[in-house]
């Protein structure tokens, strides 16, 4: 079965910059999407189609996507973006998580 | 505005069978896939089942394919994941949840209900 891998978690300063990778065979072959989920609540798309913005979500999450790996950014990272971040694809009518990355702030 | 709101979650013995509801609104249901997800507890999102639009196609996680059934009824906008022969390892928050868009197999998921907790102990 297919499978999305991502670290377990990832640390960064305020205002710096945040990546998350997610990998999985010729994952850039097919379409990515990333959800944001704060303790307690459910989750929030952020990224779909490997790099567009749902309405709504600031500009300073951006995404790509090639070779085998995904990336999902933040630049100037906020406080409030420390949370748990999942990785998402399809692959032969199966929708596949990743195992998630808890983003700590500090 | 979007909302889901599930319901039907409990405590069940282990071989049991519970159905959840999920009652839509905000969107014309029916021009959509719907899906449910779950959660362990702390542990990540697990993807169970996505129905199309028109309810004709069907696709399940290997881990309850057999077990549990997906279905809609888009008169009452409401779906339904009828869950059998429920084993501890369901125990989980799941998630009702709406597609972006009509095509299955290729659309992420743009909103989520609060969840609804399933337990499965004796």
């Amino acid at each position: 079965s297919y499978e999305l891998t991502q670290p377990p978690s990832v640390s960064v300063s305020p205002g710096q910059t945040a990546s998350i990778t997610c990998s999985g065979d010729k994952l850039g072959n097919k379409y990515a999407c990333w959800y944001q989920q704060k303790a307690g609540q459910s989750p929030v798309l952020v990224i779909y189609q490997d790099s567009k913005r749902p309405s709504g979500i600031p500009e300073r999450f951006s995404g790509s996507n090639s070779g085998n790996t995904a990336t999902l950014t933040i630049s100037g990272t906020q406080a409030m973006d420390e949370a748990d971040y999942y990785c998402q694809a399809w692959d032969s009518s199966t929708r596949v998580f990743g195992g998630g990355t808890k983003l700590t702030v500090l | 505005e979007v909302q889901l709101l599930e319901s039907g979650g409990g405590l069940v013995q282990p071989g049991g069978s519970l159905r959840l509801s999920c009652a839509a609104s905000g969107f014309t249901f029916s021009s959509y896939v719907m899906s449910w997800v779950r959660q362990a507890p702390g542990k990540g999102l697990e993807w169970v089942s996505s129905l199309s639009g028109s309810g004709g196609s069907t696709y399940y996680a290997d881990s309850v394919k057999g077990r549990f059934t997906i279905s809609r009824d888009n008169f009452k906008n409401t779906l339904y994941l009828q869950m059998n022969s429920l084993r501890a390892e369901d125990t989980a928050v799941y998630f009702c949840a709406k597609d972006l868009s009509a095509a299955v197999t290729s659309t992420p998921i743009d909103y989520w209900g609060q969840g609804t907790l399933v337990t499965v102990s004796s």
